[in-house]
């Protein structure tokens, strides 16, 4: 199958800086996206990466490593707002994307 | 833009009864997807669909999913007759290029009792 893996919960603190991670099977991969989703919302885009390395916008970025079949997602500066799913998709090259469970983050004062 | 729109926001209807679930993706957007999540889950593709036609609908669960598109704009997942495994929370999201860029609704929350 194609799995996709990420930890379940996570908890951070306001002001500090987190990292999701979020492995996959490398087989036939074509892309990775990151969603940020507010509960009862629609999961909302963050990032795209195809490429190896790293990619900045704002306080979010997104790593990839093809060979490893290993992305993260880093928050910086954390806000009360950043608390929300985080998903972890990949295109596995059949114009479909196929989801990890996704890591429910919590901010704390 | 406006988004996607589903509808409805929430569903809850009796085994056995069919439901009908509309989306309307962004103006312009030739893709357009179906997912669910069922509780606990992951979110799962269902069926990909450019224009009316149907691309991909190899996440169908079984013949009880009945999708269309006529005329290539919104779309309408009809579920018919209702099983309680059905229960969660159906997607939809548009995109103008295959593989990327997709725009996600707010989702339709089934619930079958």
């Amino acid at each position: 199958g194609q799995n996709i893996d990420q930890p379940t919960e996570m908890t951070a603190t306001e002001g500090a800086i987190v990292q999701i991670n979020c492995t996959y099977q490398t087989s036939g991969f074509n892309g990775l996206f990151w969603y940020q989703q507010h509960a009862g919302e629609a999961p909302t885009f963050l990032s795209y990466n195809v490429l190896d390395g790293l990619e900045e916008k704002g306080r979010f970025s997104s790593f990839l490593s093809r060979s490893k079949g290993y992305s993260y997602l880093l928050l910086k500066e954390l806000q009360m707002k950043d608390s929300a799913s985080y998903l972890c998709a990949v295109n596995f090259g059949n114009e479909k994307l196929t989801f990890g469970t996704g890591t429910r983050l919590t901010i704390i004062p | 833009e406006a988004g996607v729109t589903q509808f409805p926001s929430h569903s809850v209807i009796e085994k056995g009864q069919t439901v009908t679930l509309r989306c309307d993706p962004i103006s312009g957007h030739d893709n357009l997807y179906w997912y669910r999540r069922v509780m606990g889950k992951e979110i799962k593709f269902l069926l990909h669909f450019v224009k009316e036609s149907k691309q991909d609908e190899s996440g169908m669960p079984n013949n009880r999913f009945l999708a269309e598109r006529t005329g290539g704009t919104y779309s309408t997942l009809k579920v018919q007759p209702a099983e309680l495994e059905d229960s969660g929370v159906y997607f939809c999201a548009s995109s103008q290029d295959t593989g990327f860029g997709y725009t996600f609704g707010s989702g339709t929350r089934l619930t079958v009792v």
